[in-house]
């Protein structure tokens, strides 16, 4: 059974940071890129980041870029989010999600951490 | 970057209709276009990838059409477990935006 399982989540201060990750099992990591997509409370999904199969390409939505970072471990099949300067619009559900070949779409998601930023 | 414009944002429809959601990309993604239902509290879930391809799992009740810049989904006739939230994905180029949803509600 694939199974995608998100944690770190948490309660942090605006600057704050956290570390996400995501734990695969029943498939072969090494075959798909990995994303991660977020989703703020009560809004719509936000695409946030790609890392390919062996990390040579990575990708960040603007809305992140210079704060997040994205890296996977291939040997402990996990995809991980380092979550940098945060702030209050940084405030979601983090889904990582497998990427499809070919389409690039996402077929198989975790079920989310939540990241809450407030003072 | 490509914008994603889905419509409607909200729909209302009865068990057994035939409902149809659009997305409109502001410039060509080829067939690069996927379709997501999500309900309250859940992930999404994959419903159509390549604007036509059904998801492995996915009820024939769904299906996808479109290339270039205009794609429709389609459910034939709407079951109660269908009440949800649709949600369009482009992935022909960075950033894969989505659209902002549409809410599917019981008439």
């Amino acid at each position: 059974e694939v199974q995608l399982v998100e944690s770190g989540g948490g309660l942090v201060k605006p600057g704050g940071s956290l570390r996400l990750s995501c734990a695969v099992s029943g498939f072969t990591f090494t075959d798909y890129s990995m994303n991660w997509v977020r989703q703020a409370p009560g809004k719509g999904l936000e695409w946030v980041s790609s890392i390919s199969r062996s990390s040579s390409y990575i990708y960040y939505a603007d809305s992140v870029k210079g704060r997040f970072t994205i890296s996977r471990d291939n040997a402990k099949r996990s995809v991980s989010l380092l979550v940098n300067s945060l702030r209050a619009e940084d405030t979601a559900v983090y889904y990582c999600a497998r990427q499809i070949s070919g389409s690039d779409a996402s077929d198989m998601w975790g079920q989310g951490t939540m990241v809450t930023v407030s003072s | 970057d490509i914008q994603m414009t889905q419509t409607p944002s909200s729909l209302s429809a009865s068990v057994g209709d035939r409902v149809t959601i659009t997305c409109r990309a502001s410039q060509s993604i080829s067939s690069f276009l996927n379709w997501y239902q999500q309900k309250p509290g859940k992930a999404p879930n994959l419903l159509i990838y390549a604007a036509s391809s059904l998801q492995s799992g996915v009820t024939s009740r769904f299906s996808g059409s479109g290339s270039g810049t205009d794609f429709t989904l389609t459910i034939s006739s709407v079951q109660p477990e269908d009440f949800a939230t649709y949600y369009c994905q482009q992935s022909h180029s960075m950033p894969y935006s989505f659209g902002r949803g549409t809410k599917l509600e019981i008439k």
